[in-house]
């Protein structure tokens, strides 16, 4: 079955960067975008940026673009999202997700939580 | 972009039916929405898509039958009867729009199901 499987919980002080994997399987990698989304503390969902795993081309939503970068590696089918210049408000969930053929998010990672503290 | 806008919070008791509401924003009566459910401590769980004329393609993996949805203009409804104690849960809806690097996803506040 498709399975999507997030690397570990992480805490960093601001200013820092941060890297969370997601590794991918049980359908064919390149057929499918997948997507980052986050959730902060008690709080709603989040998109952060999509990335096409044939090619690599990514999009990203506005807020962020400038301080993430979604990665890669078609021989270990799994995506990467750093996010860079680290503040305390990107505590939060971060969930990868495969996006469907018709654009909904299914299924999606267990989510890594990210904290961001001095 | 749209905007999605959810109730904060709704309740039904067990056995009852319950009716979560996602409207989207002025101009886009056409736009499909995605229903996503995330029980406690756990990630979302992809419900089924709603368009203007109902339910768009299948429902999730292991969304039983109680589960159904209806749109009516700028509004998108997630109907659940029969609720059972596991459909406590957030309910939230989400959008994408546009396309290549104008492509975008919005989310509404999500709505938390209380099941009395």
């Amino acid at each position: 079955q498709v399975q999507l499987v997030q690397s570990g919980a992480e805490l960093r002080k601001p200013g820092a960067s941060v890297r969370v994997s997601c590794e991918t399987s049980g359908y064919s990698f390149i057929s499918y975008y997948l997507v980052w989304v986050r959730q902060a503390p008690g709080q709603g969902l989040e998109w952060v940026g999509l990335i096409k795993p044939s090619g690599g081309i990514t999009t990203y939503a506005q807020k962020f673009q400038g301080r993430v970068r979604l990665t890669r590696d078609t021989s270990t089918n799994t995506v990467y999202m750093e996010l860079s210049s680290l503040r305390p408000e990107d505590t939060a969930i971060y969930y990868c997700a495969r996006m469907s053929l018709m654009n909904w998010f299914d299924p999606w990672g267990q989510g890594t939580l990210v904290t961001v503290s001095s | 972009q749209p905007v999605l806008t959810q109730p904060p919070s709704a309740s039904a008791s067990l056995g009852a039916s319950v009716t979560l509401t996602c409207t989207l924003s002025s101009g886009y009566s056409d736009h499909s929405v995605d229903w996503y459910q995330q029980r406690p401590g756990k990630g979302p769980q992809f419900v089924m898509r709603v368009g203007s004329g109902g339910i768009v393609g299948s429902k999730g993996d292991g969304i039983p039958d109680r589960f159904s949805v209806l749109g009516s203009g700028l509004n998108r409804y997630l109907t659940i009867k029969n609720i059972q104690e596991e459909d406590e849960s957030v309910y939230h809806c989400g959008a994408d729009h546009g396309t290549g690097t104008n492509f975008v996803v919005v989310f509404g506040g999500g709505t938390k199901l209380t099941v009395l």
